[in-house]
């Protein structure tokens, strides 16, 4: 089984600050994924990648496989990032996926 | 890409009734996945859904409990009976294209509270 460890659990911050969460797993994987949880509940895939970074306005994701970690970057951070962020990665067999504990963000204005 | 509609998103339910949630995706998918989210924990998953057979069901979960069903590759049902205050929790429905990869979609969530 994939162990996926993340941090921080809880990251609180002000309007515009750099926000980078990490994410680091056991087992080599062929793509890991992250989440946003609304408050609502509400699950949206931001991003899968299996090597290099990727971009997607200013979130930012980097994966760096022989270090088996990840890290989430959001760039000028506004309070409705405020959001559960979540990066799970398959087990080493089958089709299931470990999902780490999640980093509660907060972003105050 | 893919679109999941899930219902309810919130119910309140009496101990020992049954409530179904329904999943629908707008394109067809190969695999859709059933997960319970209690308070302040991660997602567990509860069973694959599988299309047109017996939907495989994780440690701890039980049909008679959670029954399922899949008739087609776009819609899904996971039915949670004889209700109890433990089974408050979120239950999200998951697709995904393929097997062991590719993208994820998630549903909204339904916010169950049994009184």
């Amino acid at each position: 089984k994939n162990e996926v460890e993340q941090s921080p659990q809880n990251l609180t911050a002000q309007e515009g600050e750099f926000i980078t969460i990490n994410c680091s797993y056991s087992v080599g994987i062929s793509a890991l994924h992250w989440l946003q949880q609304h408050p609502g509940g509400g699950i949206v895939s931001l991003f899968m990648l299996s090597s290099g970074k990727k971009k997607h306005g200013r979130l930012i994701a980097t994966i760096n496989i022989q270090e088996k970690h990840s890290s989430l970057h959001i760039t000028a951070s506004h309070p409705r990032d405020s959001a559960v962020y979540i990066c799970a990665v398959p087990e080493t067999s089958g089709s299931r996926l470990t999902f780490g504990e999640g980093t509660q963000l907060t972003v105050n204005p | 890409s893919a679109v999941i509609s899930q219902k309810p998103s919130r119910d309140i339910c009496q101990r020992g009734t049954s409530l179904t949630i329904q999943c629908q995706v707008d394109s067809q998918v190969t695999m859709m996945f059933w997960y319970r989210q209690q308070p302040g924990q991660s997602l567990t998953l509860i069973a694959t859904a599988n299309q047109g057979s017996e939907a495989t069901y994780e440690s701890g979960f039980v049909i008679d409990k959670f029954p399922i069903s899949r008739p087609n590759l776009t819609f899904s049902t996971l039915t949670v009976s004889n209700l109890s205050p433990e089974d408050s929790s979120i239950y999200l429905c998951s697709a995904r294209q393929g097997a062991r990869s590719g993208e994820l979609f998630f549903g909204e969530g339904s916010r169950l509270t049994v009184l």
